[in-house]
């Protein structure tokens, strides 16, 4: 089982509160994921990583920031939080070919995600 | 254009039934191939995938899933559903190439009846 943490698991928060999600795995995967996913629907790609100081954007638009300063850690930020941005908050890592074993490679492993609630 | 679709979007089954979740995709060669599984308010849990070789693959939890190039399709089947396999169905691909990103289906709701 994929070793890829998440916290908090709940945060309800007023408008306005800079949050940031963490997002934490041990198994040295270089590429890192977020996605958004409102109850019941498919899941949108918001930011990814390939590599340390490596971000982009997603598919889908997204207010938040993310970083990537170590290898096994990448945060996402809201500077001040709305209630459009009530979700769950899905995170994701995967290894590149030559960096594990086949069996393992491009395969993402998904964080246990967080619940974000804005009033 | 890129697609996956799963065209069922809920599927009700009696417990001990068998059970098969459709998922079709739209590409131009043969992308790789992934099921995850989500419980309610949890992640995705991955159930098996394809990249190469033999089309049956077996996965966890007793599910299995066929690659057919022909119908451009990757089915998941379990010969008998449990209540705790009541959950979302999420059917994957990953052109290859090595800097794609993973597209989703939208998802298949199951709930088993008792």
């Amino acid at each position: 089982e994929a070793d890829i943490y998440q916290t908090p698991r709940y945060l309800v928060i007023g408008t306005g509160k800079k949050i940031t999600l963490e997002c934490s795995q041990t198994m040295g995967h270089d590429k890192m994921y977020w996605y958004q996913q409102d109850p019941g629907m498919e899941l949108h790609l918001i930011h990814y990583s390939y590599g340390v100081n490596s971000t982009e954007k997603g598919d889908l638009s997204s207010e938040s920031t993310v970083s990537r300063i170590r290898t096994e850690h990448f945060p996402l930020t809201l500077e001040s939080a709305r209630p459009s941005h009530t979700s769950q908050y899905l995170c994701a890592s995967s290894a590149t070919m030559g960096l594990a074993g086949a069996a393992s490679t491009d395969t993402q492993y998904f964080g246990p995600g967080t619940r974000l609630t804005v009033l | 254009a890129q697609s996956v679709t799963q065209p069922d979007i809920h599927i009700t089954v009696s417990e001990g039934a068998s059970l098969e979740l459709r998922c079709n995709y739209s590409y131009g060669a043969t992308p790789y191939l992934f099921w995850y599984v989500q419980s309610p308010g949890q992640g995705l849990q991955l159930l098996l995938k394809y990249f190469s070789g033999d089309t049956l693959v077996q996965g966890i939890k007793g599910f299995e899933a066929e690659f057919k190039r022909s119908q451009s399709s990757f089915n998941l089947r379990k010969p008998s559903v449990h209540w705790s396999d009541a959950a979302e169905y999420f059917c994957a691909v990953l052109p290859q190439g090595g800097s794609e990103k993973l597209v989703f289906g939208k998802g298949t709701k199951l709930t088993v009846n008792p």
